[in-house]
């Protein structure tokens, strides 16, 4: 168990529709960060929060957002869900942006 | 952008051998963490080495920076073993640290 937390745990939901994924990292970690998981993109690097503010992104999608709130959990909003958004999405955190990251067991978004 | 390859892209072994996976990266990097990826999907750390030589049981691990490859060594494999191993490498800067995935080795352990 990493520590970081993640729901839910599987999303199964229609194209068109708009869904939100949940992180809480790890005690202490101040950075955050958003992984996706899909068979023909592989695992690639979304956008990552420290302490609040955004500090990088990745190759995410205009329709995706995301936020990290005071408490520092995170939250990654998906609207105008495609088939080809199905995949696992992963939140990672770590103490800060030079050390090691902590993935959480990731969320399983199906869009049918 | 840094590359990542890993190698050999699949690997079945039978319970009881060795191996060694290999990661090269294509640029200088302060971040490289080796991940086990288990057949219900959940990453798991199993070392971070940016540089040097790490070992925990079964497991152990060496980067090489300057020559820009790590090696991950599996010792006396079990079933337990099989799933996919990432190398993941990230070069920190101004508060920014993406990593970077390989594609991974599938590795099968067979009783």
């Amino acid at each position: 168990d990493s520590g970081v937390t993640q729901t839910p745990k599987h999303l199964i939901t229609a194209t068109g529709q708009r869904v939100t994924l949940r992180c809480s990292p790890r005690s202490g970690d101040l950075s955050v960060y958003w992984y996706q998981q899909s068979l023909d993109q592989g695992l690639q690097f979304l956008i990552q929060y420290y302490n609040g503010e955004e500090r990088a992104k990745g190759n995410i999608l205009e329709r995706f957002s995301a936020q990290q709130f005071p408490d520092l959990h995170s939250e990654l909003n998906l609207s105008s869900l495609e088939l080809g958004d199905s995949a696992l999405y992963f939140c990672a955190s770590s103490v800060n942006p030079q050390e090691a990251q902590y993935f959480g067991p990731g969320t399983r978004l199906l869009v049918l | 952008g840094i590359q990542v390859e890993q190698s050999p892209p699949d690997l079945i072994l039978q319970e009881g051998a060795n191996s060694t996976l290999r990661c090269n990266f294509s640029d200088s990097v302060n971040n490289l963490q080796w991940f086990h990826q288990n057949p219900w999907g959940q990453l798991i750390n199993l070392f971070y080495i940016p540089s040097g030589t790490k070992q925990n049981g079964r497991l152990s691990a060496t980067t090489v920076a300057t020559e820009r490859y790590s090696l991950l060594y599996i010792s006396s494999s079990q079933t337990t073993d099989s799933g996919v191993y990432f190398c993941a490498v990230a070069l920190f800067s101004g508060g920014y640290n993406k990593l970077i995935f390989g594609a991974g080795t599938r590795l099968a352990v067979h009783p």
